[in-house]
């Protein structure tokens, strides 16, 4: 399967907890996108990046989010001391050049926190 | 930053009937993308519109995008239970950031 992977695909975590989502991009792609689904709202992106650098994260809350993809291994989505509102979906997309017409989306981390 | 409203927000239909849903923007748009995305499944690309009046057609779904480059419409005919879902249009004004509309959540009783 060549597609975008992410994983876990639900994570349910404690109040104060931390998160950690993982993406790894379909076969060829360099270039990362994370975004956030509340319940019955469209997705709202967070953050982009390529391989080792973080391009554009004006989408992400300045605390206690943070991304990164590292030259080998998957992007990774953190969330640090998590609350009930962190609660969401969140949906990795890549793509093999800076694109917004050619984005292929994961399956998405139903992240629950209790 | 760029908005774009949707409507309507839910559409209930029998199977056989058609189902229509809009986008509109208050400013002008360089093109327009929409996806649909099955109940606890993840946004996957149906089309992209970039010509001020393009229609274009995928079986059963029928998607122009207007005059002004500022509004949009996804038409689907006859509809079907495999249909259920949630339709988003998505502005990709920028070089990476797609700007989604809120969706319309169709449901099809057969």
């Amino acid at each position: 399967n060549a597609g975008v992977m992410q994983n876990p695909r639900h994570l349910v975590r404690r109040r104060g907890q931390e998160a950690r989502l993982r993406c790894s991009p379909m076969k060829g792609h360099s270039h990362v996108y994370w975004y956030r689904q509340l319940p019955e709202e469209g997705l709202k992106f967070m953050v982009y990046l390529q391989k080792e650098n973080i391009i554009d994260e004006s989408g992400m809350p300045k605390e206690r989010f943070s991304a990164e993809f590292p030259k080998e291994g998957p992007s990774i989505l953190r969330i640090q001391q998590v609350v009930r509102g962190d609660s969401a979906a969140y949906f990795c997309a890549s793509s093999q050049g800076q694109s917004a017409a050619e984005q292929y989306f994961g399956p998405g981390t139903r992240l629950t926190v209790t | 930053g760029q908005q774009v409203m949707q409507i309507p927000q839910y559409q209930h239909v029998q199977e056989g009937e058609d189902f229509t849903t809009y986008c509109n923007s208050s400013t002008t748009l360089s093109n327009i993308q929409w996806y649909k995305q099955r109940p606890g499944g993840h946004p996957v690309f149906l089309i992209q519109l970039v010509k001020s009046g393009e229609v274009k057609k995928q079986k059963r779904l029928t998607f122009q995008f207007g005059e002004a480059k500022k509004n949009s419409s996804l038409h689907i005919t006859a509809t079907q239970t495999t249909d259920v879902g949630t339709y988003f249009c998505a502005l990709g004004g920028s070089n990476y950031k797609l700007t989604f509309g809120k969706g319309t959540l169709l449901t099809v009783n057969p």
